[in-house]
């Protein structure tokens, strides 16, 4: 069926190192993929996004890859910070599919100061 | 703050009582989505709007829910006859949903608890 997946539900890093949060997609039809942070009775914020036709992008202290190959996303974070501390969930588009948003379970991520 | 607003952010209700939250989105928003939150777990997708048009709804969304966006900006979602399975984080979102490189950008509220006792 359509599902995102996350291998690890928990993390725990130190502060300082880099993070590596893994992701799983089964729909070779979604086109656009993100990565949003959750904080404790937040709503989800936007990290990063990738479409298909990319395997690569970076932004401030975050790098997404996706390997459409395995149909594998993931989420690397430098520096990893105490601020990081949340749960992350990745996402994925379905081609025309009005934009809507299918999500994984997540892996919440802890920071050792 | 010109962010996406959700209104209650909380809200405590007796099994059978209806209730209603409203969305506010980004101004200028053209789509506008609901998703449901339960503990532990992502959010799942339960209808979307194109401007006034409800364009999809899931199948997690009975009979009991019903959603509006009368003049295309805010958003209500309803639920008659609450059931104690309907308590969970009840998240807006919206997004451009015009053509160009953000349009599928969501950006969402900070939810609503709904609390069935």
């Amino acid at each position: 069926g359509e599902s995102v997946g996350l291998h690890l539900p928990t993390l725990s890093v130190q502060e300082g190192d880099n993070s590596i949060i893994n992701c799983a997609y089964s729909n070779s039809a979604s086109d656009y993929f993100i990565w949003y942070k959750q904080e404790s009775g937040k709503g989800p914020q936007f990290i990063i996004d990738i479409r298909s036709n990319m395997d690569k992008r970076q932004g401030q202290r975050v790098t997404v890859l996706l390997n459409k190959t395995v149909k594998h996303l993931s989420l690397q974070i430098a520096a990893t910070q105490p601020g990081d501390s949340a749960v992350y969930f990745c996402a994925e588009t379905p081609y025309n599919q009005g934009g809507k948003l299918i999500f994984g379970q997540g892996t919440e991520l802890s920071v050792k100061p | 703050d010109t962010g996406v607003s959700q209104d209650p952010r909380h809200k405590i209700t007796k099994r059978g009582q209806n209730v209603t939250f409203r969305c506010d989105p980004i101004s200028e928003h053209n789509r506008l989505y609901w998703y449901r939150q339960t503990l532990g777990q992502g959010p799942e997708f339960l209808t979307y709007f194109q401007n006034e048009a409800q364009l999809e709804k899931s199948r997690l969304l009975s009979d009991r829910f019903s959603a509006e966006r009368p003049k295309g900006s805010f958003s209500t979602l309803e639920i008659q006859r609450t059931e104690q399975g309907d308590s969970a984080m009840y998240l807006c979102a919206s997004s451009p949903g015009t053509s160009g490189k953000h349009d599928n950008e969501q950006f969402f509220g900070p939810g609503t608890r709904l609390t069935v006792l």
